[in-house]
């Protein structure tokens, strides 16, 4: 049982075009991320959403838009691709309202986006 | 400010050699978490470990070891005798109480074990 799940793991498109990314967590975490990973490795946040409730929005463009339906899935939609959103996607999740471990964020696979 | 900074871009070692990977962090936080991920050749993101600010004791487990040193703002790694499969880029990472949940990753170590 994968506990953050991402789908696509590939994602090839087209300049211009408009397309989503989705992730799943199936550990009862009350917080999501996404972050990007570039091509020289480096990791930044972009969103965090705890409790359907957005806390955490890097600068961003606006063609980026999250979108939380429910605690278990945040999904990432991005508008008008531009070449230099090729990147890594990772989504992760923590559980921040307990006493227990908190903080600790559990990453998905990735989603490798190349946009030509 | 939160920073992370992972001074060595590449490690090359011979297997069973012991290699230590190092971080230094910068933060005004009295309250603060550190964590260690790999991430091995096939892409994911694997938790290591983590550490609040409260915690010095260093820590092991099985061959890794984390020594962490508040006066230095050091939380380093050891791999004891490297296996190939040690093979992966690791990230050093550190969370303020004050600034959310966000994760402040360093540039993160590729470290190569050869045969």
């Amino acid at each position: 049982d994968t506990a953050v799940s991402q789908t696509p793991k590939y994602l090839v498109t087209q300049m211009g075009n408009d397309k989503s990314i989705k992730c799943e967590q199936n550990l009862g975490h009350d917080t999501m991320y996404w972050y990007k990973q570039d091509s020289k490795k480096f990791l930044k946040i972009m969103f965090s959403y705890n409790n359907k409730e957005l806390i955490i929005n890097e600068t961003v463009p606006n063609r980026f838009s999250p979108k939380s339906p429910d605690k278990a899935h945040l999904n990432l939609h991005i508008n008008s691709l531009e070449l230099g959103d090729s990147a890594v996607y990772f989504c992760a999740s923590s559980q921040q309202s307990t006493s227990g471990p908190k903080n600790i964020q559990y990453f998905g696979a990735g989603t490798r986006l190349s946009v030509l | 400010a939160q920073k992370v900074t992972q001074a060595q871009t590449e490690i090359s070692v011979v297997e069973k050699e012991d290699v230590t990977l190092d971080c230094v962090y910068e933060t005004r936080d009295t309250t603060y978490y550190l964590f260690w991920y790999k991430q091995p050749p096939s892409g994911e993101l694997v938790f290591l470990i983590r550490r609040n600010s409260f915690d010095e004791q260093n820590e092991i487990s099985g061959r890794y070891s984390w020594n962490f040193q508040k006066s230095t703002s050091s939380f380093n790694f050891t791999i004891t005798a490297s296996q190939v499969v040690d093979s992966a880029v690791y990230f050093c990472a550190l969370s303020e109480e004050t600034s959310g949940s966000r994760l402040t990753f360093g540039e993160g170590t590729q470290l190569t074990v050869n045969p």
